[in-house]
């Protein structure tokens, strides 16, 4: 069956260090990958979107890497702040429906 | 622009009672997507609409969920009896897409967080 599986457990982490966040999938062929951060009370808003043939993106400082053969996707956030605390989704189509599925989401606490 | 706006943003009603939810979708968007939110079962697509037409419901959990989109700039999402097991944040989204493209990023609205007692 399909799965995507991000880290339940909360990741916490020291202010200015380096943020990185795993998203696996199993049985999907996916074209693209997003990334999306919800914080507490509030719809998910959308951050980065990753096509099949590229292997990184980045933006300001979040970078996403893609790794088809190993079926999983990396969310860094460098020189990470305590803005940064929220949990992350990544989200990616799922075979033979033409809509988004979400990963349940891995929650980041950055302390100062 | 006011951005994918929800209402009511909270409702607590008993089982048994009817419950309808709204969206606005952003001006000039053409997809739209209802997604449900609870702890145990995450983010889930109940369905979407593209040019206003449902596209995909395969998410619906069951005949008591009904959406109807009657115009680009509005969308209701109705359940008909509600059951205490119904109670989640439920969000609608927006995108600028036409077709169903994981291209194009979707809008979130605040969501509206549903407790059926």
């Amino acid at each position: 069956s399909q799965k995507i599986e991000q880290n339940s457990e909360a990741l916490n982490i020291q202010e200015g260090k380096t943020a990185t966040l795993t998203c696996n999938y199993t049985n999907y062929s996916p074209a693209y990958l997003q990334w999306y951060r919800q914080d507490p009370g509030r719809g998910p808003v959308f951050l980065l979107l990753i096509r099949e043939n590229e292997k990184e993106k980045r933006k300001e400082r979040l970078k996403v890497t893609f790794d088809t053969t190993l079926k999983q996707s990396l969310f860094h956030i460098t020189a990470s702040q305590p803005a940064d605390s929220a949990t992350y989704l990544c989200a990616l189509r799922g075979t033979g429906r033409r809509a988004l599925t979400f990963g349940s989401g891995t929650r980041l606490q950055v302390q100062p | 622009d006011a951005g994918v706006i929800q209402s009511p943003r909270h409702e607590v009603t008993e089982m048994g009672q009817e419950v309808t939810l709204r969206c606005k979708p952003i001006s000039g968007h053409n997809s739209l997507f209802w997604y449900r939110q609870t702890m145990m079962r995450g983010l889930e697509l109940l369905i979407y609409f593209n040019n206003n037409v449902p596209i995909d419901d395969s998410g619906m959990p069951e005949d008591r969920f009904s959406a109807k989109m009657p115009n680009a700039s509005f969308s209701t999402l109705k359940i008909q009896p509600s059951e205490p097991r119904d109670s989640a944040v439920y969000f609608c989204a927006s995108s600028p897409t036409s077709g169903m493209s994981i291209y194009n990023e979707q809008f979130f609205g605040p969501g509206t967080r549903l407790t059926v007692l």
